[in-house]
């Protein structure tokens, strides 16, 4: 299909790891994405992946790419109250710079 | 660095006005790009400039929307006339000359058309 299928919700415990799946569509995009956004605020890049890596870290993110399958990840260790917002992924499309996003994840964590 | 602005962070309207929105992207920044976030979706592009000319406008419904960059800094977007279904938050972006693969949001303008 057409859409970047994410889903809709996730709840984890404080302290526990959060991991948000995406579905993409373009198998030669050249780049997948992890946006946070926060009640009434913009997007924040949180971290990018190049289409021709499997997985990057960076401090309590990391992400999981699956060609093969057209799957991104993304696991935050150690997840705390300041993260939860909506995640979105997104991918850049190979024409131009046009980044095709998901509905957004939900993440709610609790104390 | 001073992030994305823009102006204002919301407005409403009745159907059939008109608005405008304003962006002013990170400084040296070569792209830009407006995009339409409905409630409970994901952003949608609707126009990308590189300096100020257009790249894509491919989902921008020209019989009502506008945009321009005149001298390839600031930019702006309108709708005239509104209709019920542009309500939607309208989020500016715009990404560095030497890494056009990272985007950079601005806090975004909540339109609500009554």
């Amino acid at each position: 299909g057409e859409d970047v299928e994410q889903s809709l919700f996730l709840s984890v415990r404080e302290g526990d790891s959060s991991v948000i799946n995406c579905t993409y569509t373009d198998s030669s995009s050249t780049y997948l994405y992890w946006y946070k956004q926060e009640p009434g605020a913009g997007l924040q890049l949180l971290t990018y992946i190049f289409s021709n890596m499997d997985m990057k870290q960076d401090q309590r993110l990391t992400v999981l790419l699956n060609k093969k399958d057209k799957h991104l990840s993304l696991r935050i260790a150690d997840t705390q109250t300041g993260d939860s917002a909506i995640y979105f992924c997104a991918e850049r499309r190979e024409y131009g710079n046009k980044l095709v996003f998901g509905a957004g994840t939900i993440l709610r964590v609790k104390s | 660095e001073a992030g994305v602005a823009q102006s204002p962070r919301y407005k409403i309207i009745e159907k059939r006005q008109s608005v405008a929105f304003w962006c002013n992207p990170i400084s040296g920044h070569a792209t830009l790009y407006w995009y339409q976030q409905i409630l409970g979706q994901g952003p949608k592009l609707l126009i990308q400039f590189q300096n100020n000319g257009v790249v894509d406008d491919s989902q921008l419904p020209k019989d009502r929307f506008s945009a321009e960059r005149l001298k390839g800094v600031d930019s702006t977007l309108k709708i005239q006339p509104a209709k019920l279904e542009d309500s939607a938050v309208y989020l500016c972006a715009s990404s560095p000359t030497t890494r056009t693969y990272e985007q950079y949001f601005g806090p975004g303008t909540r339109l609500t058309v009554t």
